[in-house]
């Protein structure tokens, strides 16, 4: 269990629509970083919040926008949807190991699916 | 931007084999990122490497950092089913950049 919640799991919806996903990070961590993985793109970065502000950016569409709340999770709205944002959708929080050094540990993902 | 690449794309052994992937750049990283993804999951850390000719051991997992820091590998030796799935390279910080993968499938 990495720690990292998102939901949901699944999301099929028609072009045009928009969809929120949500991601709650590992218990303590501040941050949250977004990415995205596709079958052209692979996975991307999209964005990271830090304390509710936004740290970083990649290569994010201006139709997608992301948040995060006091608590700490966070949510990334997809708006006018369109094919090619079929993916998996990924949330990561930072880990560190003495043995294994800094990485990211990922959510489990939501798999949307447009139609 | 920062990019690695990684090769092969695929790879395909008998179980007991060895297997390797490696990641390229063009510039000098500042430290390397292995992940594994199982199929239907999400991408698990593995290890980071920092220095110059790092060499770290996981069990049958084997990582290098080349020595001047443009390149990485992983190797198993003896692969497991187990085994089986999609090794990343990544690179970077905040902004973690992937390779494009290294698929991994195994004949038992």
């Amino acid at each position: 269990d990495s720690g990292v919640t998102q939901t949901p799991k699944h999301l099929i919806t028609a072009t045009g629509q928009r969809v929120t996903l949500r991601c709650s990070p590992r218990s303590g961590d501040l941050s949250v970083y977004w990415y995205q993985q596709s079958l052209d793109q692979g996975l991307q970065f999209l964005i990271q919040y830090y304390n509710g502000e936004e740290r970083a950016k990649g290569n994010i569409l201006e139709r997608f926008s992301a948040q995060q709340f006091p608590d700490l999770h966070s949510e990334l709205n997809l708006s006018s949807l369109e094919l090619g944002d079929s993916a998996l959708y990924f949330c990561a929080s930072s880990v560190f190991d003495r043995t294994s050094g800094y990485g990211y540990t990922f959510g489990s993902g939501t798999r949307l699916t447009v139609v | 931007g920062q990019q690695v690449m990684q090769i092969p794309q695929y790879q395909h052994v008998q179980e007991g084999e060895d297997f390797t992937t490696y990641c390229n750049s063009s510039t000098t990283l500042s430290n390397i990122q292995w992940y594994k993804q199982r199929p239907g999951g999400h991408p698990v850390f593995l290890i980071q490497l920092v220095k110059s000719g790092e060499v770290k051991k996981q069990k049958r997992l084997t990582f290098q950092f080349g020595e001047a820091k443009k390149n990485s590998s992983l190797h198993i030796t003896a692969t497991q089913t187990t085994d089986v799935g999609t090794y990343f390279c990544a690179e970077g910080a905040q902004k973690l950049v992937f390779g494009q993968g290294t698929r991994l499938t195994i004949n038992p």
